[in-house]
Protein backbone atom coordinates (compact mmCIF):
# COMPACT_ATOMS: atom_id res chain seq x y z
CA UNK A 1 0.00 0.00 0.00
CA UNK A 2 1.79 3.30 -1.15
CA UNK A 3 1.66 5.98 1.06
CA UNK A 4 0.64 9.78 0.11
CA UNK A 5 2.16 10.38 -2.94
CA UNK A 6 2.86 14.02 -4.29
CA UNK A 7 4.32 15.52 -7.37
CA UNK A 8 6.28 16.85 -8.38
CA UNK A 9 8.63 17.18 -5.29
CA UNK A 10 10.46 20.39 -6.51
CA UNK A 11 8.69 23.34 -8.57
CA UNK A 12 10.55 26.46 -9.84
CA UNK A 13 7.62 29.18 -11.38
CA UNK A 14 8.60 32.22 -12.23
CA UNK A 15 6.50 35.01 -11.26
CA UNK A 16 3.08 35.38 -12.99
CA UNK A 17 3.12 31.56 -13.93
CA UNK A 18 0.75 28.87 -12.67
CA UNK A 19 1.77 26.08 -10.24
CA UNK A 20 -0.11 22.87 -10.04
CA UNK A 21 0.53 20.23 -7.56
CA UNK A 22 -0.64 16.73 -7.33
CA UNK A 23 -1.59 14.74 -4.18
CA UNK A 24 -2.51 11.23 -4.53
CA UNK A 25 -3.81 9.77 -1.13
CA UNK A 26 -3.16 6.52 0.06
CA UNK A 27 -5.62 3.77 -1.24
CA UNK A 28 -9.05 3.93 0.55
CA UNK A 29 -8.87 7.28 2.02
CA UNK A 30 -11.38 9.68 1.10
CA UNK A 31 -10.06 12.56 2.69
CA UNK A 32 -7.64 15.56 1.78
CA UNK A 33 -5.98 17.96 3.89
CA UNK A 34 -3.60 20.71 2.20
CA UNK A 35 -0.99 22.35 4.89
CA UNK A 36 1.37 24.83 3.52
CA UNK A 37 4.92 25.31 5.91
CA UNK A 38 7.00 28.50 5.20
CA UNK A 39 10.06 28.58 6.29
CA UNK A 40 10.62 29.10 9.95
CA UNK A 41 7.31 28.51 10.45
CA UNK A 42 4.66 25.62 11.37
CA UNK A 43 2.09 24.19 9.10
CA UNK A 44 -0.72 25.81 8.21
CA UNK A 45 -4.62 24.32 7.62
CA UNK A 46 -4.75 25.71 3.76
CA UNK A 47 -8.32 23.56 3.02
CA UNK A 48 -9.74 20.48 4.07
CA UNK A 49 -12.04 17.88 1.05
CA UNK A 50 -13.40 14.99 0.26
CA UNK A 51 -14.52 13.24 -2.81
CA UNK A 52 -15.64 15.85 -4.66
CA UNK A 53 -16.29 18.29 -1.77
CA UNK A 54 -14.38 20.93 -0.33
CA UNK A 55 -15.62 20.67 3.17
CA UNK A 56 -13.41 23.65 4.65
CA UNK A 57 -11.04 26.20 3.04
CA UNK A 58 -10.87 28.86 5.98
CA UNK A 59 -7.12 28.68 5.63
CA UNK A 60 -7.17 29.37 1.71
CA UNK A 61 -6.16 32.67 0.22
CA UNK A 62 -8.89 34.24 -1.06
CA UNK A 63 -7.23 34.83 -4.33
CA UNK A 64 -5.03 33.20 -7.10
CA UNK A 65 -5.63 29.81 -4.80
CA UNK A 66 -7.96 26.89 -5.74
CA UNK A 67 -8.14 23.18 -5.21
CA UNK A 68 -10.41 19.99 -5.61
CA UNK A 69 -10.66 16.55 -5.39
CA UNK A 70 -12.36 14.89 -8.54
CA UNK A 71 -14.21 11.33 -8.37
CA UNK A 72 -10.90 10.40 -10.34
CA UNK A 73 -7.82 11.29 -10.07
CA UNK A 74 -5.66 13.30 -7.49
CA UNK A 75 -6.26 16.57 -5.81
CA UNK A 76 -4.91 19.41 -7.43
CA UNK A 77 -3.90 22.63 -5.53
CA UNK A 78 -3.39 25.28 -7.82
CA UNK A 79 -1.89 28.48 -7.48
CA UNK A 80 -2.45 31.52 -9.79
CA UNK A 81 0.02 33.88 -11.13
CA UNK A 82 2.70 33.25 -8.28
CA UNK A 83 4.06 35.31 -6.44
CA UNK A 84 7.72 35.59 -4.71
CA UNK A 85 5.73 34.71 -1.05
CA UNK A 86 4.35 31.86 -2.51
CA UNK A 87 7.39 29.84 -1.88
CA UNK A 88 7.14 27.55 0.54
CA UNK A 89 6.58 23.94 1.31
CA UNK A 90 2.96 22.59 0.43
CA UNK A 91 2.20 18.89 2.07
CA UNK A 92 -0.79 17.02 1.54
CA UNK A 93 -2.39 14.27 4.42
CA UNK A 94 -4.61 12.06 3.58
CA UNK A 95 -7.04 10.49 5.95
CA UNK A 96 -9.68 7.30 5.50
CA UNK A 97 -12.32 9.14 6.91
CA UNK A 98 -13.46 12.06 8.97
CA UNK A 99 -14.82 12.15 12.94
CA UNK A 100 -13.65 9.72 15.30
CA UNK A 101 -12.25 7.41 12.06
CA UNK A 102 -9.84 10.20 10.80
CA UNK A 103 -7.58 10.62 13.93
CA UNK A 104 -4.19 10.75 12.15
CA UNK A 105 -3.25 12.10 9.12
CA UNK A 106 -1.07 10.13 6.71
CA UNK A 107 1.36 13.42 5.15
CA UNK A 108 3.35 12.67 1.39
CA UNK A 109 6.65 14.37 1.47
CA UNK A 110 5.74 17.74 0.31
CA UNK A 111 6.11 19.93 -2.76
CA UNK A 112 9.01 22.81 -2.64
CA UNK A 113 7.49 25.21 -4.75
CA UNK A 114 10.12 27.85 -5.24
CA UNK A 115 8.94 30.83 -7.34
CA UNK A 116 12.15 33.26 -9.14
CA UNK B 1 -10.53 26.90 17.88
CA UNK B 2 -8.02 25.06 19.19
CA UNK B 3 -4.30 26.11 18.89
CA UNK B 4 -1.26 24.93 20.09
CA UNK B 5 1.99 26.28 21.71
CA UNK B 6 5.31 24.98 21.34
CA UNK B 7 7.60 27.14 23.18
CA UNK B 8 10.75 26.07 22.21
CA UNK B 9 11.65 26.85 18.56
CA UNK B 10 15.10 25.46 19.19
CA UNK B 11 16.34 22.48 21.57
CA UNK B 12 19.82 21.48 21.45
CA UNK B 13 20.94 18.25 23.62
CA UNK B 14 23.96 15.88 23.77
CA UNK B 15 23.88 12.65 22.64
CA UNK B 16 22.75 9.87 25.69
CA UNK B 17 20.95 12.99 27.59
CA UNK B 18 17.27 13.02 28.34
CA UNK B 19 15.06 15.73 26.50
CA UNK B 20 11.28 16.92 26.94
CA UNK B 21 10.13 18.85 24.19
CA UNK B 22 7.48 21.12 25.81
CA UNK B 23 3.57 21.55 24.11
CA UNK B 24 0.61 23.07 25.52
CA UNK B 25 -2.66 23.50 23.68
CA UNK B 26 -6.05 25.71 24.00
CA UNK B 27 -9.35 23.94 23.20
CA UNK B 28 -13.40 24.45 24.81
CA UNK B 29 -13.99 20.77 23.82
CA UNK B 30 -11.76 17.35 24.37
CA UNK B 31 -9.21 16.64 22.09
CA UNK B 32 -7.26 14.00 20.68
CA UNK B 33 -3.59 15.29 20.57
CA UNK B 34 -0.31 14.10 18.18
CA UNK B 35 3.50 14.03 17.88
CA UNK B 36 4.84 14.16 14.13
CA UNK B 37 8.55 14.09 13.48
CA UNK B 38 9.89 16.20 10.19
CA UNK B 39 13.36 14.93 9.11
CA UNK B 40 15.30 16.65 7.13
CA UNK B 41 13.30 17.52 2.99
CA UNK B 42 10.99 14.90 4.73
CA UNK B 43 7.41 15.08 5.07
CA UNK B 44 5.75 14.39 8.65
CA UNK B 45 5.12 10.95 10.29
CA UNK B 46 3.35 10.64 12.92
CA UNK B 47 5.23 9.83 15.81
CA UNK B 48 2.80 9.25 18.26
CA UNK B 49 -0.90 9.77 18.96
CA UNK B 50 -3.25 10.33 22.38
CA UNK B 51 -6.98 9.32 21.82
CA UNK B 52 -8.35 8.03 25.08
CA UNK B 53 -7.60 6.03 27.78
CA UNK B 54 -4.09 5.91 29.41
CA UNK B 55 -2.52 9.24 29.68
CA UNK B 56 1.19 8.08 28.99
CA UNK B 57 1.11 7.12 25.48
CA UNK B 58 4.54 5.78 24.01
CA UNK B 59 6.27 5.16 20.29
CA UNK B 60 8.25 2.29 19.21
CA UNK B 61 11.47 4.48 19.39
CA UNK B 62 11.60 5.30 22.75
CA UNK B 63 9.66 8.51 22.76
CA UNK B 64 6.96 9.08 24.92
CA UNK B 65 4.11 12.06 25.94
CA UNK B 66 1.91 12.23 28.95
CA UNK B 67 -1.55 13.95 28.23
CA UNK B 68 -1.93 16.28 31.23
CA UNK B 69 -5.74 17.76 31.04
CA UNK B 70 -5.46 20.13 34.12
CA UNK B 71 -2.15 21.87 32.26
CA UNK B 72 -3.49 21.27 29.13
CA UNK B 73 0.11 19.63 28.09
CA UNK B 74 1.21 16.90 26.31
CA UNK B 75 4.78 17.17 26.71
CA UNK B 76 7.25 14.72 24.73
CA UNK B 77 10.64 12.80 26.48
CA UNK B 78 12.84 10.99 26.25
CA UNK B 79 15.14 9.59 28.50
CA UNK B 80 18.30 9.56 26.63
CA UNK B 81 18.49 10.46 22.85
CA UNK B 82 20.09 9.82 19.58
CA UNK B 83 21.97 11.25 16.58
CA UNK B 84 19.69 9.97 14.60
CA UNK B 85 16.82 11.70 16.55
CA UNK B 86 17.78 15.17 15.10
CA UNK B 87 14.98 16.66 13.62
CA UNK B 88 12.08 18.89 13.67
CA UNK B 89 8.69 17.74 15.73
CA UNK B 90 5.37 19.31 15.47
CA UNK B 91 2.71 18.64 17.99
CA UNK B 92 -0.68 18.59 16.69
CA UNK B 93 -4.34 19.47 18.16
CA UNK B 94 -7.59 18.38 16.94
CA UNK B 95 -11.10 18.54 18.55
CA UNK B 96 -12.82 15.10 19.14
CA UNK B 97 -16.23 15.04 17.12
CA UNK B 98 -15.20 17.95 15.34
CA UNK B 99 -14.18 18.00 11.50
CA UNK B 100 -10.88 16.54 12.53
CA UNK B 101 -8.76 19.38 11.14
CA UNK B 102 -5.12 19.13 13.02
CA UNK B 103 -4.03 22.59 14.11
CA UNK B 104 -0.16 22.52 14.67
CA UNK B 105 1.95 24.13 16.41
CA UNK B 106 4.64 26.15 14.98
CA UNK B 107 7.45 23.22 15.27
CA UNK B 108 10.54 22.02 17.40
CA UNK B 109 13.98 21.91 16.22
CA UNK B 110 15.54 18.72 18.37
CA UNK B 111 19.42 19.29 17.44
CA UNK B 112 21.54 16.51 19.16
CA UNK B 113 25.50 16.61 19.87
CA UNK B 114 28.03 14.19 19.56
Amino acid sequence: NAGVMQNPRHLVRRRGQEARLRCSPMKGHSHVYWYRQLPEEGLKFMVYLQKENIIDESGMPKERFSAEFPKEGPSILRIQQVVRGDSAAYFCASSPAGGVLGTEAFFGQGTRLTVV
Amino acid sequence: AQSVTQLDSQVPVFEEAPVELRCNYSSSVSVYLFWYVQYPNQGLQLLLKYLSGSTLVESINGFEAEFNKSQTSFHLRKPSVHISDTAEYFCAVSESGGSYIPTFGRGTSLIVHP
